[in-house]
Order: C-alpha cells, then structure tokens, then sequence
C-alpha cells in the first residue's frame, strides 16, 4: 500500500521567514515523490518532483528514504507563496502509475 | 499539446438521482486516468484510476462507480446519489513512467440536495 502523510493542516509564516513543509510517505517499492501547488481559483499543479532535484520559485525538497520523508523547503517566503501544498507519491502498478495526494498543507504567508 | 476536459463545472442534483461526470483528454494515448474528491481536511482523495481501457481501480467503497469506455474517456458514475457524495471531483491523467507529471481538470463542484 501506498501512503501520504502531512501533519500540518495549516502552516503560517510571516513574510521573510524560512517555510518548512512537512511530508512523510509509506510505500514498499521505490518511491516517486512531487509537490502539487494549487493557488486560489486555479487549478491542481506540478511545483516539483524529486526526481529532477530541481528548484522551482525558491522551493527545494529532497527525498530521505532512511526516514521516509520529502519535506518542502524555502529559505525565505513570499505573500505569493500563499496557497495549498499537495504532497504526491506516483508507484507503478500493473503497467501503469498509481497517484495518491496527502491530505494538504495550507500555507499562509502574512506580511 | 495534451489538454484535458471535464464537464459540468457544478452540478445541483436531488438525493436519489442518478450521476454521470465525464473526463476526457486529448493529444495522448494511453494515458494513466484518475478521479479524485477533494474536500477540506482530508486533501484529495483517490477514488479509482485506469491504466487502460476497462482497467478500473476503485480505491474505497462507496456509492459511485467508474467507467472508461474509451482509451481517453474516463467517466464517473452513480446509480442513486446519496447527500455524503457532494463534494468537488477532480479528473486528472498522466503517462506511464518515472516521474511524471499529473494533470488536472477543472473540477465539477457537485451539491446533492
């Protein structure tokens, strides 16, 4: 079985402030894990994935397999960070990939 | 370029009637196909994905069913609507493979009253 796991319900820094997003995963195959962003009245998208080990608008997340974790990181949030932060495990199954989302982080970035 | 189209964006219907949401995509083939339900506090919830025609996969029981009658067409359906399947349905698709990207619909916003 595949699982997503992210504690924080709501996440509020103030302006300037290091964000660390929690997430933490259960899968028994080896694990793709992504970030979705979903800012207000757009739709569900991609912010990173940890395969590419990439940065996308300051944000970093690197995957720990000894504590099963992918945490999202930004040394220093901006009011346009504010949105709901989907955390995503994809595991191939029969031919084809399985995607389940985490309950969500809601971050909110005050000045 | 792949697009993805899901329809009514909001939909009112009475306890007791029958649901048909329909999801289809364009400019790919054998896509991975997906329904969710995302409602506060519990994120979005996989309800059934496909990885082929009438391949379904449902996640956990409940009053709706799913169909994919063709290779990009993927529909989510109910035969009695009940007051606990309101809620936002999002259809999403991907292709196979490490690390790529999903996909998503606009959502339907569906009220049973």
């Amino acid at each position: 079985a595949q699982r997503v796991t992210q504690p924080e319900k709501l996440l509020s820094v103030f302006k300037g402030a290091p964000v660390e997003l929690k997430c933490n995963y259960s899968y028994s195959g080896s694990p793709e894990l992504f970030w979705y962003v979903q800012y207000s009245r757009q739709r569900l998208q991609l912010l990173l994935r940890h395969i590419s080990r990439e940065s996308i608008k300051g944000f970093t997340a690197d995957l720990n397999k000894g504590e099963t974790s992918f945490h999202l990181k930004k040394p220093f949030a901006q009011e346009e960070d504010s949105a709901m932060y989907y955390c995503a495990l994809s595991g191939l199954t029969g031919g084809g990939n399985k995607l389940t989302f985490g309950t969500g982080t809601q971050l909110k970035v005050e000045l | 370029s792949q697009t993805i189209h899901q329809w009514p964006a909001t939909l009112v219907q009475p306890v007791g009637s029958p649901l048909s949401l329909e999801c289809t995509v364009e400019g790919t083939s054998n896509p991975n196909l997906y329904w969710y339900r995302q409602a506060a506090g519990r994120g979005l919830q996989l309800l059934f994905y496909s990885i082929g025609i009438g391949q379904i996969s449902s996640e956990v029981p409940q009053n709706l069913s799913a169909s994919r009658p063709q290779d990009r067409q993927f529909i989510l359906s109910s035969k009695k609507l009940l007051l606990s399947d309101s809620g936002f349905y999002l259809c999403a698709w991907s292709v196979t493979g490490r690390g790529t990207e999903a996909f998503f619909g606009q959502g339907t916003r569906l009220t049973v009253v």
